[in-house]
This record gives C-alpha cells, sequence and structure tokens, in this order.
C-alpha cells in the first residue's frame, strides 16, 4: 500500500517567495496532519483536517501560513511570505478513523530552506 | 500544561548491550501513548501504542511498558540496524478524538558493532 506522499522533497528559496508544500494521504484516511520539525523545539502540530474540514489551526504561527484541503486525497500547507525562521522540516501525517485510537502514518516530510 | 520529557537525548551502545529509553510525561488523563522511530531524512515510523499502566507490547528486540506516570522503551540485545531516534507521544482524554499527537524531542540511539 502506498503511504503518506510529500512533495516536493527539498525546497529551497530566497526570503519573500510564496511556498506551496504538497501531500497526498493514504486513502480512506479520514484525518491528516501537517506538522513541523526542528532541532530546537521538536515536531509541533500546525494543523489538522477531519473530512476535509480544518479543525484546529491554533498552532499555525501566524497569518503567512494557510491550509486547505480541497478533497479527499490533496492538502496543501502555504507558506506567503516565507522567511529564514520557517526553514525545517514539513511532515504530512494521516491517520484513519476506529474504535481503538489508530495511529498516525507520516509522509517522509519536506525540507524547506528560507535562504 | 501537558507535556512529554524524554531521556536520554542520545544513547550508544554496542551491539549487543540492552538498554532502556524513558519517556515521562504529564497529560489530564491519557489516551494513548504512542512510541515512533524516525530515520535520517525519513518520517517518524509507527512502532507501538499503550493505553493502560501496566501494558506491555514487543517487537522485535524493542519491549515497550507503561506506568502511570512514564513509559519504557526497553532495547534487548540491539543492533547497528536499531540505531535511530525514537519518539514518543501522548493523546490526552480531554482531547478530541484525532487530536494530533504531543510528541518528545526524541532519543538518539546508536549502536555500534
Amino acid at each position: 500500500d502506498a503511504g503518506v506522499i510529500q512533495s516536493p522533497r527539498h525546497e529551497v528559496t530566497e526570503m519573500g517567495q510564496e511556498v506551496t508544500l504538497r501531500c497526498k494521504p493514504i486513502s480512506g484516511h479520514d484525518y491528516l496532519f501537517w506538522y513541523r520539525q526542528t532541532m530546537m523545539r521538536g515536531l509541533e502540530l500546525l494543523i489538522y483536517f477531519n473530512n476535509n474540514v480544518p479543525i484546529d489551526d491554533s498552532g499555525m504561527p501566524e497569518d503567512r501560513f494557510s491550509a486547505k484541503m480541497p478533497n479527499a486525497s490533496f492538502s496543501t500547507l502555504k507558506i506567503q511570505p516565507s522567511e529564514p525562521r520557517d526553514s525545517a522540516v514539513y511532515f504530512c501525517a494521516s491517520r484513519a478513523t476506529g474504535l481503538a485510537d489508530q495511529p498516525q502514518h507520516f509522509g517522509d516530510g519536506t525540507r524547506l530552506s528560507i535562504l | 500544561e501537558d507535556q512529554v520529557t524524554q531521556s536520554p537525548e542520545a544513547l550508544r551502545l554496542q551491539e549487543g548491550e540492552s538498554s532502556s529509553l524513558n519517556c515521562s510525561y504529564t497529560v489530564s488523563g491519557l489516551r494513548g501513548l504512542f512510541w515512533y522511530r524516525q530515520d535520517p531524512g525519513k518520517g517518524p515510523e509507527f512502532l507501538f501504542t499503550l493505553y493502560s499502566a501496566g501494558e506491555e507490547k514487543e517487537k522485535e528486540r524493542l519491549k515497550a511498558t507503561l506506568t502511570k506516570k512514564e513509559s519504557f522503551l526497553h532495547i534487548t540485545a540491539p543492533k547497528p540496524e536499531d540505531s535511530a531516534t525514537y519518539l514518543c507521544a501522548v493523546q490526552a482524554e480531554t482531547w478530541q478524538a484525532g487530536t494530533a499527537l504531543i510528541f518528545g524531542k526524541g532519543t538518539t540511539l546508536s549502536v555500534s558493532s
């Protein structure tokens, strides 16, 4: 089975540019999560969706960040304008709903460098 | 405030030298505790879920245990391929089902032959 697919794997861009990260969740999973990982802060939740609807975006650092999920098989995380402090690895994860808590399954991330 | 603390930050072992990683947590009611393994350049890979104190789960050389305040990941006779960062995460009882996890910063394990 295909896992969570993220693109691009690496992105290097200059400060002020728009950055769009993409995620395809596992088919049949109805929860999708965006995380950011840094050495200082570890893995932090940015936003999550249930059935394509954003449920909690309290982790989005500021208005420069936005996320969408237009359908069950695609989500984007956009940063506009980007800043050097946004440099991190961004992960997408998905999970299914079940009687017991199902584990989240992660993609391999996008390593973002803002110069 | 809900939080997860992992120790040690880094651990170096010789092949075959057993040890344990610690994950202590403070949450207002534990819904589940998760262990993940993360290899360099990869996303976290799910290992175990523990739900209640006294529960144990095993997979190959790994065994996870849970008490009311902490979890241990025991590694028996490790091999170099066990080298990775091990992440612990918790989900609190008061959160909505499906809410994201709170992660610790991980323990980076290096096993040399």
